[in-house]
Formats: structure tokens, C-alpha cells, sequence
């Protein structure tokens, strides 16, 4: 147990599904991200919220759409996709600001694994 | 640009041997150094960090890791693995102390198998 929980764990869609992915920290931090992982590809950060304010994007296509209503949930909704989006979702967490306690380090979720059809 | 570098993609060792995964950084500035394991369709698991002061870390499992900086390396070690061990090991730096920006940097990762 990680103290970061994400659902559905699989998740099969077809192309013009709509979605969400859900994530939930029970660790009082304040910021947290989305990646995804693919297979023979580097993590990439997709979404990064602090304080529930979204922080950075990094060029992500608009069929992903990130919602953060409050520090401790984290939605991707997604609608869509395409084949290639096909990948391992993790959701992280960590402390925000500029406290002692954040340091970088991320507490990671267990992922959503998504296949799109 | 920062960067990390784990130049062995997968790695195979009997069970029982020793272990070294090697990581390289790119980094102007001390870095804030950490090893991730990830077991096959779970998320990653934190193995150790690098600060500052001592420059051989101890973490959980048995690994341990040794900040060179002359070597800008941080190589994760184990002396004797055990077949749980196998995964997906990821070496992660830090480009900007505080803030939450994002900032931790991953290698694409040394799957290790081990052999019976």
C-alpha cells in the first residue's frame, strides 16, 4: 500500500469511448502528476498539479484531459484516443512547495493499464 | 539539458550473484539522486535516495547505491540477488530543488531477470 490509489487498474476502450481514470492520495501532499509509461519509452510526465492548480502540460494532446478537484484527487479523462495511447497511466504524488519536505521524490499508484481498440 | 543514462537495457544474473546497475547523470548543480523498482504491471516503488553527506546509501530490499561524483554515476548495488529481485529498476534525478514542477528526471530503465 503506497497511500496513493488508482482506478480502474485495466481498462479497455474503443476509440470513441469516453472515459476517466481516477487517482487518490492519502498522504497530504499537495501536488500531483500524471504519467504514462510505454513500453521501450521513458516515463513522461504529463500533467503536474500544485496546490490544484495545474502547473504544467507538456504538450499533451487535448483527447487528455486532466481535472484535480481537490489535493487529494486526480482525474484523466480521456475520450477519443487513439491506438498508440494504448500504455501504463501512473498517477504520483508529493509535497508541494518549498518545505524541507519535498525533496522530488514521488510516491507512485500502481497504474491504469489502457488499451484502446 | 539534464539527463539520465542507464546504459544496460536488461540484465540477467543468477540468483545468488551479485548486482551492479549502472545510472549516469547530467547535472551542473548536486543532485538529488534516487533508484525506483517497478515489478511487472505495478507502479514504482521507491528504493533509495541521495541528499547529500554520506556518499553510499542503503535502502530497502538490500540494495544500496554510491553517489561518484567525478564520475556523475549513481550505480545501484545488491551483493547477493534474490529471484524477487527481478523488475524493472529506473535511476531518477531531481533538476530543481523545492517547488513541485515536475522536475525528477527518469532514465528508461535496466530490467533485470534472474536466473534460478
Amino acid at each position: 500500500e503506497t497511500g496513493v490509489t488508482q482506478t480502474p487498474r485495466h481498462l479497455v476502450m474503443g476509440m470513441t469511448n469516453k472515459k476517466s481514470l481516477k487517482c487518490e492520495q492519502h498522504l497530504g501532499h499537495n501536488a500531483m502528476y500524471w504519467y504514462k509509461q510505454s513500453a521501450k519509452k521513458p516515463l513522461e510526465l504529463m500533467f503536474v498539479y500544485s496546490l490544484e492548480e495545474r502547473v504544467e502540460n507538456n504538450s499533451v494532446p487535448s483527447r487528455f484531459s486532466p481535472e484535480c478537484p481537490n489535493s487529494s484527487h486526480l482525474f484523466l479523462h480521456l475520450h477519443t484516443l487513439q491506438p498508440e495511447d494504448s500504455a501504463l497511466y501512473l498517477c504520483a504524488s508529493s509535497p508541494a512547495g518549498q518545505g524541507a519536505d519535498n525533496t522530488g521524490e514521488l510516491f507512485f499508484g500502481e497504474g491504469s493499464r489502457l488499451t484502446v481498440l | 539539458a539534464q539527463s539520465v543514462t542507464q546504459p544496460d537495457i536488461h540484465i540477467t544474473v543468477s540468483e545468488g550473484a551479485s548486482l551492479e546497475l549502472r545510472c549516469n547523470y547530467s547535472y551542473g548543480a548536486t543532485p538529488y539522486l534516487f533508484w525506483y523498482v517497478q515489478s511487472p504491471g505495478q507502479g514504482l516503488q521507491l528504493l533509495l535516495k541521495y541528499f547529500s553527506g554520506d556518499t553510499l546509501v542503503q535502502g530497502i530490499k538490500g540494495f544500496e547505491a554510491e553517489f561518484k561524483r567525478s564520475q556523475s554515476s549513481f550505480n545501484l548495488r545488491k551483493p547477493s540477488v534474490h529471484w524477487s529481485d527481478a523488475a524493472e529498476y529506473f535511476c531518477a534525478v531531481v533538476t530543481a530543488y523545492g517547488g513541485s514542477q515536475g522536475n525528477l528526471i527518469f532514465g528508461k530503465g535496466t530490467k533485470l531477470s534472474v536466473k534460478p
